[in-house]
């Protein structure tokens, strides 16, 4: 079955320790997103990619990058983590039909990030 | 702020009863989706209505959606414990091509 996929489910790390979550898809979607979503919280967008065009939102926190070497790999890496990126991480994708905002976006099950 | 403001915040109903919640947003838009997100997973997409649709049906869900009000309403029929989760508006943002932005949601509970 096409799907997202992000590694690892659980991740724990320490305060200011670095740490690289993952997403793939097998969907062959155009535009990945990474959101972060704290407890009881919407989604918030850090970021997509546009095939290898980067876009990162304005308030996204610079501790935040992202890379995308191929159409199916996409990373979140978060250079310092402090207590406050605590949180769980979604991958998704679309197909990114140019010109249209009917999107649908299809999400991985997420990464729930700990940090000690 | 774009974001769709979702009522109510929580809900909690009795197997086989109807859900209703709520989506009012601020801006003009060309379509409105929703997505329901079980506990700890990721969301998965529900339904889609443009903005020349009022209503649109899918299984046992209804939205409608009234531009001139700037809000949507998401109808859960015969409800099942399975309907449980947080149900998310999602509008697209101005000038942002692919991009959405969530609403606040709703944390649905359906008891036995």
């Amino acid at each position: 079955d096409a799907m997202v996929i992000q590694n690892p489910r659980y991740q724990v790390t320490q305060f200011g320790k670095p740490v690289t979550l993952s997403c793939s898809q097998t969907l062959n979607h155009n535009v990945m997103y990474w959101y972060q979503q704290k407890s009881s919280q919407a989604p918030k967008l850090l970021f997509h990619y546009y095939d290898k065009d980067f876009n990162n939102e304005a308030d996204t926190p610079d501790n935040f990058q992202s890379r995308r070497p191929n159409t199916s790999f996409c990373f979140l890496d978060i250079r310092s983590p402090g207590l406050g990126d605590a949180a769980m991480y979604l991958c998704a994708t679309s197909r990114g039909v140019w010109g249209t905002s009917t999107d649908t976006q299809y999400f991985g099950p997420g990464t729930r990030l700990t940090v000690l | 702020s774009q974001q769709g403001e979702e009522d109510p915040q929580a809900l909690s109903i009795q197997e086989g009863e109807n859900a209703t919640m709520n989506c009012s947003y601020k801006t003009s838009i060309n379509n409105l989706q929703w997505y329901r997100q079980n506990s700890g997973r990721g969301l998965v997409h529900l339904i889609l209505i443009r903005s020349n649709e009022r209503e649109k049906h899918s299984g046992r869900l209804r939205v409608t959606l009234d531009t001139s009000k700037k809000s949507s309403s998401l109808l859960i029929t015969a409800s099942r414990a399975a309907d449980t989760a947080s149900y998310f508006c999602a509008i697209p943002l101005t000038g942002g091509g692919n991009k959405l932005t969530f609403g606040t949601g709703t944390q649905l509970k359906v008891e036995l």
